[in-house]
């Protein structure tokens, strides 16, 4: 079945610095999206991707949908504390089917 | 708007026993809602696809018998783990598809999840 590689698995970075991660897939989806979760909690969208090439911002968070529909990155800029958390990607193949999600990249932020 | 609840947020059941997970849409509708099962450190596996008024869609390796899910209304699904053992212990979380939505695609809004320890 399709599998998503997003690195890098943590980080650990100063408050105020610019983070990007990435998920690569061995086939095409339709649909990119990026997830943060909180310890104990469900995952909350941050950016959703429909289109090859895509460029959408939300606040300090940009993310790409890859040119091949094989990819995506997601830039967080001028990090705070606060954006600690893990962040997947998740990628869809149809709309409305479930969502095949990364391993996760765990972010740490010290202030 | 668009928001999921689970009940019970935590469980903690002996070996053997039966546990039911309760996954509700507060504000539309779910014709569609999925289970995913998350162990520690690690992503959000799928494990069923639950369709309202029909039966679930399992993914391989996920056995049916053991984990039963009932999609019985437009806003409710349960999975119920049947005899559970330490090995099922994890967060169950679930999403639900809200198809009156406007948008590309049908948003999926998930549940804050539910951490069952089986002893």
């Amino acid at each position: 079945g399709q599998q998503l590689n997003q690195s890098p698995q943590s980080m650990f970075i100063q408050e105020g610095e610019d983070v990007s991660m990435n998920c690569t897939s061995s086939s095409i989806f339709n649909t990119w999206l990026w997830y943060k979760q909180d310890p104990g909690e469900g995952p909350v969208l941050l950016i959703a991707l429909y289109k090859a090439g895509e460029l959408t911002s939300n606040g300090r968070l940009t993310a790409q949908f890859g040119i091949t529909r094989k990819d995506s990155f997601l830039n967080i800029s001028a990090s705070i504390p606060s954006d600690v958390g893990i962040y997947f990607c998740a990628g869809q193949n149809q709309a409305g089917t479930a969502l095949i999600f990364g391993k996760g990249t765990t972010l740490s932020v010290s202030s | 708007g668009a928001v999921v609840s689970q009940h019970p947020s935590r469980v903690i059941c002996k070996s053997g026993t039966s546990v039911k997970i309760e996954c509700r849409s507060l504000d539309f509708q779910a014709t569609t809602m999925f289970w995913y099962r998350q162990f520690p450190k690690q992503s959000l596996m799928l494990m069923a696809t639950s369709n309202e008024g029909s039966k679930a869609t399992y993914e391989q390796g996920v056995e049916k018998d053991k984990f039963l899910i009932n999609h019985a209304s437009l806003t409710l699904s349960t999975l119920t783990v049947t005899s559970a053992h330490p090995e099922d212990s994890s967060f169950y979380i679930c999403s639900a598809r809200d198809f009156g939505r406007a948008g590309s695609y049908n948003e999926q809004f998930f549940g804050p999840g539910t951490r069952l320890t089986v002893l």
